[in-house]
């Protein structure tokens, strides 16, 4: 059975903090992997892709991958309360096939 | 900018009756998908397909549901005789290739009374 853990949270963070999001996988030959953002009530959307070890950067947002320790996170710096949603984390089962999703991180940015 | 969309928002439906959801995928993607999200639960696969069949389900799918792409531009989930516990948010999704990001649309929330 392959697996998908994030911290559940709430996670709170003060406006203008870095917010760091955790996620870990059991299938060490998954190579691709996802961050959804979703808000109450509304589908997931996508902020971040990430397929190589290491930092990919996207205007506020970092995602970290660690293959060897099976473990993808994402980072927003200066933290908006717009921000506040429901982070996923996806990673595919197979190539063409579907996606696992984590429960989710609940994000609360304090103004 | 490209979006997939779904129709309708919401159905509300009476146990028992069939239900058809639908979905308009972004038009050069490939990969097709329906997924659910049973309120405060996470997103559950349900559904793959590529190429005109039916590529990977889940435990869920059983022989209750049933998909179809009608015409060059739909993709249908159909529920026979649906269940209170068919409750969700049913979300289709698309991508150009298999291991390429997803694109979701706004989702049907489907009631089952």
């Amino acid at each position: 059975q392959k697996e998908v853990e994030q911290n559940s949270g709430p996670l709170s963070v003060p406006e203008g903090a870095i917010a760091s999001l955790n996620c870990t996988y059991s299938d060490r030959g998954s190579q691709s992997f996802f961050w959804y953002r979703q808000y109450s009530g509304k589908s997931p959307e996508l902020i971040m892709s990430i397929y190589s070890n290491g930092d990919k950067e996207d205007g506020r947002f970092t995602a970290q991958l660690n293959k060897a320790s099976q473990y993808v996170s994402l980072l927003i710096r200066d933290s908006q309360p717009s921000d506040s949603a429901t982070y996923l984390c996806a990673v595919p089962l197979s190539y063409g096939q579907n996606f696992v999703f984590g429960p989710g991180t609940r994000l609360s940015v304090l103004p | 900018e490209p979006e997939v969309t779904q129709t309708p928002s919401h159905q509300v439906t009476q146990m028992g009756q069939e239900v058809i959801l639908r979905c308009v995928p972004i038009s050069n993607h490939l990969y097709f998908y329906w997924y659910r999200q049973i309120l405060g639960q996470k997103v559950e696969f349900l559904v793959s397909f590529y190429n005109n069949e039916i590529s990977e389900k889940s435990e869920i799918f059983d022989d209750q549901f049933s998909v179809e792409r009608p015409d060059g531009s739909n993709f249908t989930l159909k529920i026979r005789s649906t269940k209170l516990e068919d409750s969700a948010m049913y979300f289709c999704a698309s991508s150009a290739r298999g291991d390429y990001e997803q694109y979701f649309g706004p989702g049907t929330r489907l009631t089952v009374t």
